[in-house]
């Protein structure tokens, strides 16, 4: 089945401890990216790539990292979370950003920094 | 800045009752409009993409249209599973990024 994965699903953690939220995809494609939904502020984009080694800034990359080494893997990384990160993140994948930008969503990781 | 302003930012309709949503846009040169769908507790869901003034998508009960400046997603004769929150994304020309409104939350009532 074409999805795509996201792990945890929840996560509560405390101000400054570093953590990993995984993304993955088995469609082959080229173009994945982050986003966080908050109420009242929409989706937003954090990052994106490109295709493997290719990542760039999107609206708020501010306290964020993500990394490409493989096309089916895409993670986020906080490396000093702060309570203003408390959110939920979506990864999306595509297979090309100059295709119909038809986006498949992961299910989205509820995070919660305290 | 790329920017997308949607309303009404809710909606409750009787069911059978037709409406439409309206997305309206700035941005320098689209290159694309989209259309999303996202139930509660989930990731949104493709529904369609336009490219330029004029052209129309359709779907079951769910039509979109693009002008230059907005977008409109018509729900003809809506059922209760229509209910959920649509979002519309704009891509200008000569950008990856993808900017995003803040959604309209339709309810449809049996």
């Amino acid at each position: 089945e074409a999805q795509v994965t996201q792990n945890p699903r929840y996560l509560i953690t405390v101000t400054g401890k570093k953590l990993t939220v995984t993304c993955s995809q088995n469609m082959n494609h080229e173009y994945m990216s982050w986003y966080r939904q908050d109420p009242g502020l929409g989706l937003r984009q954090i990052y994106y790539s490109m295709n493997v080694e290719v990542t760039d800034k999107g609206d708020v990359p501010e306290g964020y990292k993500v990394s490409r080494k493989e096309k089916r893997n895409f993670p986020l990384i906080l490396e000093s979370p702060s309570p203003n990160q408390t959110s939920l993140y979506f990864c999306a994948s595509s297979p090309s950003s100059r295709s119909s930008y038809e986006q498949y969503f992961g299910p989205g990781t509820r995070l919660t920094v305290t | 800045e790329d920017q997308v302003t949607q309303s009404p930012e809710a909606l409750r309709l009787q069911e059978g009752e037709s409406s439409s949503l309206n997305c309206s846009y700035t941005v320098s040169g689209l290159r694309g409009l989209f259309w999303y769908r996202q139930d509660p507790g989930k990731g949104p869901e493709f529904l369609f993409t336009l490219y330029s003034a004029g052209e129309e998508k359709e779907k079951e009960r769910l039509k979109a249209t693009l002008t230059k400046k907005e977008s409109f997603l018509h729900i003809t004769a809506p059922k209760p599973e229509d209910s959920a929150t649509y979002l519309c994304a704009v891509q200008a020309s000569g950008n990856n990024r993808l900017a995003f409104g803040k959604g309209n939350q339709v309810v449809v009532i049996p």
